[in-house]
């Protein structure tokens, strides 16, 4: 079975600093997809950055980028020039695509972020 | 626009009574999810499906069931037997394989609260 543990279950960041949020995970798969999702106070789940665990190359996408690292199962977020719009609950998520998974999404218990003004 | 719609938004129920929360999406998904979120413990799956007649459970099926007559419609009924129903309910939906990236896409979710 798979298992995503994010270990701070609150940060808070000034705004316009860089802030980072760990995830770990734990998986007998070599071929999976890596997730973070924010879930504003509004609850609607977005997604923010997604990871193919075959690609070296961090996902980027704009202010958010990850460290992937494969063989310690490591996937934290960074979050740079945080604004106010950042705060939210972030969860890490893990899902392999074979059959036998049943292409099951996994989450992390998250993380609640908020951002200073 | 396309998108995963759950109703009600908030939902009350007594004690003992079945309730079901409805999940429809015009995305022409094959598979659908139902998760529950606590406060503390993340999102949890309930159960889900990958085509219509079939479906699985998940990781806290107990107290809860599931129906998929239509590729379209997802309910959740909480059973009486669930012994702790009041949670934030969320619905998803996955693009077929090869269409897929592997992103879920959710409902706003419902908020039953047993009294």
């Amino acid at each position: 079975a798979q298992t995503v543990t994010q270990s701070q279950p609150e940060m808070s960041v000034q705004e316009a600093e860089t802030v980072t949020l760990s995830c770990t995970y734990d998986t007998s798969e070599s071929n999976y997809y890596l997730f973070w999702y924010k879930q504003p106070p509004s609850r609607q789940m977005i997604l923010v950055i997604r990871q193919e665990a075959y690609k070296q190359q961090n996902a980027t996408e704009n202010r958010f980028s990850v460290n992937f690292q494969k063989a310690a199962k490591s996937f934290s977020l960074k979050i740079s020039d945080s604004q106010l719009g950042d705060t939210a609950m972030y969860f890490c998520a893990f899902m392999t695509l074979t059959k036998s998974s049943g292409d099951k999404l996994t989450f992390g218990t998250g993380t609640r972020l908020a951002v200073r003004p | 626009d396309g998108g995963i719609t759950q109703s009600p938004k908030y939902l009350f129920r007594k004690e003992g009574q079945n309730v079901t929360l409805s999940c429809e999406q015009n995305l022409n998904h094959d598979a659908m999810y139902w998760y529950r979120q606590d406060p503390g413990q993340g999102l949890r799956l309930i159960y889900y499906s990958q085509i219509v007649n079939d479906f699985q459970k998940g990781d806290i099926a107990e107290g809860y069931s599931v129906s998929r007559e239509k590729k379209e419609s997802f309910p959740l009924t909480v059973t009486s037997a669930q012994k702790n129903p009041t949670a934030f309910y969320l619905c998803a939906s996955i693009p077929p394989i090869g269409a897929s990236t592997g992103e879920l896409f959710f409902g706003e979710g419902s908020r039953l609260t047993v009294l």
